[in-house]
């Protein structure tokens, strides 16, 4: 199994429409998760921490599962501008972030 | 006020050529690193160092050296370059190794 492992899509979806992507992890002793965003040719960019219990960030909700090692990012009410490849990030005990291939969203008129 | 900076931003040159890129955070983090993200898209950490001291490095050939001055600086200098190295080099901070990382704008090196 993979370290870290993304449906790599592309989703296409209408605008307004809700999307969810899933992003499973091997390693049950991983503490910290992320979600970046990566707009072509542009960096990563840290969209929002998952923490245990969850959390919201106005259209957008991460949540963690510890018992299934997978976090998901639930996108609703999508907008043209969501467009991007999403990236999980989960901490390795070597001390560094291990990034998965990333889903590419693309949200359409 | 850019947080994360990489100089330059774009470098071509020939094969065998020796280069270097250049990192700086103004954020006040301990630990940096250098990615590399290739055609695929795939982000791969290659070092990191945390307080100027290296505590990763991911079978990086050792054409491939970083050097940290001081924390608030991780260069990266690459030996005697191969096709394969040609990719977007990504360098990024974050306050311990395993928070949040913020990623400098990318350098995308093209070796001819």
């Amino acid at each position: 199994r993979k370290e870290v492992e993304q449906d790599p899509g592309p989703f296409n979806v209408p605008e307004g429409a809700t999307v969810a992507f899933n992003c499973t992890y091997s390693n049950s002793a991983s503490q910290s998760f992320f979600w970046y965003r990566q707009d072509c040719r542009k960096e990563p960019k840290l969209l929002m921490s998952v923490y245990s219990s969850g959390n919201e960030d106005g259209r957008f909700t991460a949540q963690l599962n510890r018992a299934s090692q997978y976090i998901s990012l639930l996108i609703r009410d999508s907008k043209l501008s969501d467009s991007a490849t999403y990236l999980c990030a989960v901490s390795r005990s070597q001390g560094n972030l291990i990034f998965g291939k990333g889903t590419k969203l693309s949200v359409k008129p | 006020d850019t947080a994360v900076s990489q100089t330059p931003k774009y470098l071509v040159t020939q094969m065998g050529n020796d280069k270097s890129i250049k990192c700086e955070q103004n954020l006040g983090h301990d630990t940096m690193y250098w990615y590399k993200q290739d055609s695929k898209k795939f982000l791969k950490i290659m070092f990191s160092y945390n307080n100027k001291e290296l505590i990763i490095n991911e079978t990086v050939p050792n054409r491939f050296s970083p050097k940290s001055p001081d924390k608030a600086h991780l260069n990266l200098h690459i030996n005697s370059l191969e096709l394969g190295d040609s990719a977007v080099y990504f360098c990024a901070s974050s306050p311990i190794p395993v928070s949040e990382q913020f990623f400098g704008p990318g350098t995308r090196l093209t070796v001819l």
